[in-house]
């Protein structure tokens, strides 16, 4: 079991749904990420929270929205999404600074019909 | 820019066959280079963190050993649960960032 944990595990859904991941670590983080991996590729970043403020946005459409409430939580909202946004989201999270490890939840596998 | 190269892509093994992965890297200030392994529809587990050449790190069957340049994971009598896909991330000095090699998918047979 991983220290990080997501939910759902599976989401399907449409192109005009409106949905929500959701991410939490209790291992007292302070950096928080999100990744997106197509199939036999790496994880790609789209976003990085840094002591609850983004830092980091990887030029990620608008239609993928991230929000992190408190130190624990992260969330993805996503609204009008396309075919091509099928993949797995990954949630990650570190101690603050770019030499410690991140460490993955087991992600979200989402498909847009 | 930062690179990470790892090969090969794909590797098959019979069980107790040693080998090596490789993972080359061109960073601008290492802060950390990280080795990772994902099974299928999981994310990436955390094995190593290195953090200067010469430094080794060992965990059951798997050792990580880094130069200026690149990086082995040795596997020594591999297992079929050891069957996954190998990661190989850097991070630099410009903040929390990873680049992450393409993986090699290591298939272990009985």
């Amino acid at each position: 079991d991983t220290e990080v944990t997501q939910t759902p595990k599976h989401l399907v859904m449409g192109m005009t749904n409106k949905k929500s991941l959701k991410c939490e670590q209790h291992m007292g983080h302070r950096a928080m990420y999100w990744y997106k991996q197509k199939a036999k590729k790496p994880p790609e970043l789209m976003f990085v929270y840094s002591y609850e403020k983004l830092s980091i946005n990887e030029s990620v459409p608008s239609r993928f929205s991230p929000e992190c409430p408190n130190s624990s939580l992260l969330n993805l909202h996503l609204h009008a999404l396309q075919p091509e946004d099928s993949a797995l989201y990954l949630c990650a999270s570190s101690q603050d600074g770019s030499s410690k490890p991140q460490h993955f939840g087991d992600g979200t596998r989402l498909s847009i019909l | 820019e930062d690179q990470v190269t790892q090969s090969p892509e794909a590797l098959r093994l019979q069980e107790g066959e040693s080998s090596s992965l490789n993972c080359s890297y061109t960073v601008s200030g290492l802060r950390g280079l990280f080795w990772y392994r994902q099974d299928p529809g999981k994310g990436p587990e955390f094995l190593f963190t290195l953090y200067s050449a010469g430094e080794e790190k060992e965990k059951e069957r798997l050792k990580a050993t880094l130069t200026k340049k690149e990086s082995f994971l040795h596997i020594t009598a591999p297992k079929p649960e050891d069957s996954a896909t190998y990661l190989c991330a850097v991070n630099n000095n410009a903040g929390n960032m990873l680049t992450f090699g393409g993986g090699t998918r290591l298939m272990v047979k009985p």
